[in-house]
């Protein structure tokens, strides 16, 4: 059974604080997706990584996907209350319709 | 594009009786679709996986003769949740993908399943 680790489970920051979101596994993901989802709605998705040591960058959002693909960072930059909602990382092990792994998730929550 | 619809987005039922939810593929053919189940401020749980014209592959610990899954066609898959219970009360939530994508999950926005 594949495992995904993520870390903090919940973080309460101030608007204008940088802050970072981890992944971590012992198995190897030939994909790994992250994906923000707002209560009551669901997971939109924000970025995929494929290749080890690839680095995405989407605004202030910045993911990380390790050399040996089995872990994953996202990193953003001078958070906004906007930001607040559930961070998801996910990881796929094989083709386009192999199922995904979750990890547990982040609360982010930004206050003003 | 990859629209997924799910439907209803909440129903509320009596304990005892059943609940069809519906997820559909709007612009695309889903070869594969899931049904997830998730408790509050907690991650997404996988029920099964439903592919085309067979029948779905449930986790372990997912009663199949509770949570009936169809899915029929290439662009819609359906869960009833029969004989429903309050510890059935959940959000559900329903992905699609169709085989060869590389990153084509496309979610649903959920169904808010409360049982009375």
């Amino acid at each position: 059974t594949q495992l995904l680790e993520q870390s903090p489970q919940f973080l309460s920051i101030q608007e204008g604080e940088n802050l970072t979101v981890y992944c971590n596994s012992s198995s190897v993901f030939s994909s790994l997706q992250w994906y923000r989802q707002e209560p009551g709605e669901g997971p939109v998705l924000l970025v995929t990584v494929v290749t080890g040591g690839e680095v995405k960058k989407l605004k202030r959002l910045t993911f990380q996907f390790g050399d040996a693909r089995k872990d994953s960072s996202l990193h953003i930059t001078a958070a906004q209350p906007g930001d607040t909602g559930l961070y998801l990382c996910a990881g796929a092990s094989g083709s386009g319709y192999s199922t995904l792994t979750f990890g547990k998730g982040t609360m982010l929550l930004v206050s003003p | 594009g990859a629209v997924v619809s799910q439907h209803p987005s909440r129903v509320i039922c009596k304990s005892g009786t059943s609940v069809k939810i519906e997820c559909r593929s709007l612009d695309f053919q889903a070869t594969t679709m899931f049904w997830y189940r998730q408790f509050p401020k907690k991650s997404l749980m996988l029920m099964a996986t439903s592919n085309e014209g067979s029948k779905a592959t449930y986790e372990q610990g997912v009663e199949k003769d509770k949570f009936l899954i169809n899915h029929a066609s290439l662009t819609l898959s359906t869960l009833t949740v029969t004989s429903a219970h309050p510890e059935d009360s959940s959000f559900y939530i329903c992905s699609a993908t169709r085989q060869g994508w590389s990153n084509g999950y496309t979610f649903g926005s959920g169904t808010r399943l409360t049982v009375v």
